[in-house]
Order: C-alpha cells, then sequence, then structure tokens
C-alpha cells in the first residue's frame, strides 16, 4: 500500500529566509510525487510534481522539491521565503496501476514578517 | 473557465436526515473524485470515477454513494448522516489517470452533522 508521511505538523521561518517542508513515502513501485498547497477555505491547488527524470523538480511561487529515491523523500523547498507562502502543504503519492493519490497530513507553513 | 465546482459551500445536517453533495466541472475531465478532509488527518478518498458510469470504492467508502450519469457532475449522496461524517468534503478531477497530471480541487463543503 502507498502511503506519506509529513513529520512536521508546523514550519516557522523568517521572510527572508529558505524553507523545507519534508515529506517521506512508500510505494511497492516507482512513484508519482506531488506538493499541493491550502490557501484558507479554498480547495488544494497544484504546485509540482515528479513523475521521472531530474531528481529536482521546479514549481509554481519559486518552490522546489528534491526527490531522493535510497531516503524516499520528496522534500519541499524554497529558497527565500514570503509572508504569502503561508498555507497549508500537502505531499501526495500514486504508485503505478493506482488511481488515485494518497495524501499525508498536512504541514502549516507560517513565515513570519 | 469555471473549474470545478462545489455546492453547498456549508451545511448543518440532523442525525440521520440526507443531502447530496454537488460537483461539476467543466474541463471535459474524465476522472473525477470525492475527498473528506478531516483535521490533522490530511485528505481520505472516498469515492472517484474514471468516466462516465464508472465509479469505485476509495478508502473510505461506507456511508456513502456516488453516481456518474455525465462526464460533468459527480454528486455525493449521504444517506443517514452521523456525527462522523462531519467534515470538509472536496471533490477533485484530473484530465486522465492522476498518474501524471495535476488534480483540479473544488473550494470544498464544510458540513457538520450533529
Amino acid at each position: 500500500a502507498q502511503s506519506v508521511a509529513q513529520p512536521e505538523d508546523q514550519v516557522n521561518v523568517a521572510e527572508g529566509n529558505p524553507l523545507t517542508v519534508k515529506c517521506t513515502y512508500s510505494v511497492s513501485g516507482n512513484p508519482y510525487l506531488f506538493w499541493y498547497v491550502q490557501y484558507p477555505n479554498r480547495g488544494l491547488q497544484f504546485l509540482l510534481k515528479y513523475i521521472t527524470g531530474d531528481n529536482l523538480v521546479k514549481g509554481s511561487y519559486g518552490f522546489e522539491a528534491e526527490f531522493n529515491k535510497s531516503q524516499t523523500s520528496f522534500h519541499l523547498k524554497k529558497p527565500s521565503a514570503l509572508v504569502s507562502d503561508s498555507a497549508l502543504y500537502f505531499c501526495a503519492v500514486r504508485e503505478g496501476g493506482r488511481r488515485a493519490l494518497t495524501f499525508g497530513s498536512g504541514t502549516r507553513l507560517q513565515v513570519q514578517p | 473557465n469555471a473549474g470545478v465546482t462545489q455546492t453547498p459551500k456549508f451545511r448543518i445536517l440532523k442525525i440521520g436526515q440526507s443531502m447530496t453533495l454537488q460537483c461539476t466541472q467543466d474541463m471535459n475531465h474524465n476522472y473525477m473524485y470525492w475527498y473528506r478532509q478531516d483535521p490533522g488527518m490530511g485528505l481520505k478518498l472516498i469515492y472517484y470515477s474514471v468516466g462516465a458510469g464508472i465509479t469505485d470504492k476509495g478508502e473510505v467508502p461506507n456511508g456513502y454513494n456516488v453516481s456518474r450519469s455525465t462526464t460533468e457532475d459527480f454528486p455525493l449522496r449521504l444517506e443517514l448522516a452521523a456525527p462522523s461524517q462531519t467534515s470538509v468534503y472536496f471533490c477533485a478531477s484530473t484530465e486522465r489517470g492522476v498518474r501524471d497530471t495535476e488534480a483540479f480541487f473544488g473550494q470544498g463543503t464544510r458540513l457538520t452533522v450533529v
């Protein structure tokens, strides 16, 4: 069975500093990995995905994620955080042959001015 | 282009009542999904559909039913509401299998069962 873990309920970072939101996954085959962001009272919005190829994936709003197969991780990163990045971030995974995504429990990112 | 539209946005139900959560998408996506979001628990898949007339159970289907008579619409039915169904419900769609395309989500329906 596929699963995703986001070990941090909340991440606090000062504006202008780099940020990392952690994600580890478990699948039986090759993983398809995604990051989504949720702003208050809104649905989830797609940020980026890893399917195959380069381990560093670039996405929307300056976010990127690094796929590490040996550590089964897919951490979300941004070189310089903005206050407007404050939101709830979800990591998701799908293994080949499955129909739908499995989501992590979410990490709340708080960027302080 | 509206994307995925869910109605209602909020609803309070009494135990034992029934209701239908509506979901429609205008992107001609074949795949549609219903998730529920509980605090600190991420999203759990309730039902999904790979096309009109085809539906299948997800992780937490008990207490729910779905139908898919058209490509655009994917309503979720609660027959006998229970407090355990208090949650935020999200409908989503993808162009083909979610394997390599991103999912588009509606704004959610916040349901409280009292």
